[in-house]
């Protein structure tokens, strides 16, 4: 089965400066997908960004990009000029070709320090 | 776009009651939505896949006869939590995927519905 492990229960940034977060995965599959979701204290799961296993291309959304790994299966999560909007949690979450479902990681809370 | 509502927001009811929860894409169609439950500071559980017009599949340890899900057309799911007991007491989110997207694997979430069994 598989498995996501985010190792960072909390982490925090000063406000406009940049922060990963850290992701790794469990798999034995080729094609899968991978995504980042934010969590605000409203509790909104909001989609972040997604990144395709066979693209080689990491993907970037604004202030938001990844940095894909997929030999290490590691699926880090860049946040840069980081705005107190960002403060969250974060999931890192895999969903692979041969299942229906999200496989979710433990998350990140990440503050934003003014 | 993608916009998924839940309904209520939030809801108290008294131990043995039974609530629904409602779960609608807005804007787009769903033939799979997912039921989550998640406990404070802690991530998302998958309670259960609605596909539209068959029967749920539940995760091993979900009572399906406490969790009924019904999934009646393209836009609508419910989630009915039957006699309820304070244990019940979490917070359930669903998500749907936008059958309109060829290839789409993204899950959009509802807000969550925050339900309290006294």
């Amino acid at each position: 089965a598989q498995t996501v492990t985010q190792s960072q229960p909390e982490m925090s940034v000063q406000e406009a400066e940049t922060v990963t977060l850290s992701c790794t995965y469990d798999t034995s599959e080729s094609d899968y997908y991978l995504f980042w979701y934010k969590q605000p204290p409203s509790r909104q799961m909001i989609l972040v960004i997604r990144q395709e296993a066979y693209k080689q291309q990491n993907a970037t959304e604004n202030r938001f990009s990844v940095n894909f790994q997929k030999a290490a299966k590691s699926f880090s999560l860049k946040i840069s000029d980081s705005q107190l909007g960002d403060a969250a949690m974060y999931f890192c979450a895999y969903f692979g070709n041969y299942g229906q479902n999200f496989v979710f990681g433990p998350g990140t809370r990440l503050s934003v320090l003014p | 776009g993608a916009v998924v509502s839940q309904h209520p927001s939030r809801v108290i009811c008294k131990s043995g009651t039974s609530v629904k929860i409602e779960c609608r894409s807005l804007d787009f169609q769903a033939t799979t939505m997912f039921w989550y439950r998640q406990f404070p500071k802690q991530s998302l559980m998958l309670m259960a896949t609605s596909n539209e017009g068959s029967k749920a599949t539940y995760e091993q340890g979900v009572e399906k006869d406490k969790f009924l899900i019904n999934h009646a057309s393209l836009t609508l799911s419910t989630l009915t939590v039957t006699s309820a007991h304070p244990e019940d007491s979490s917070f359930y989110i669903c998500s749907a995927r936008d059958l309109g997207l060829a290839g789409s694997v993204t899950q959009y979430f509802g807000p969550g519905t925050r339900l309290l069994v006294l």
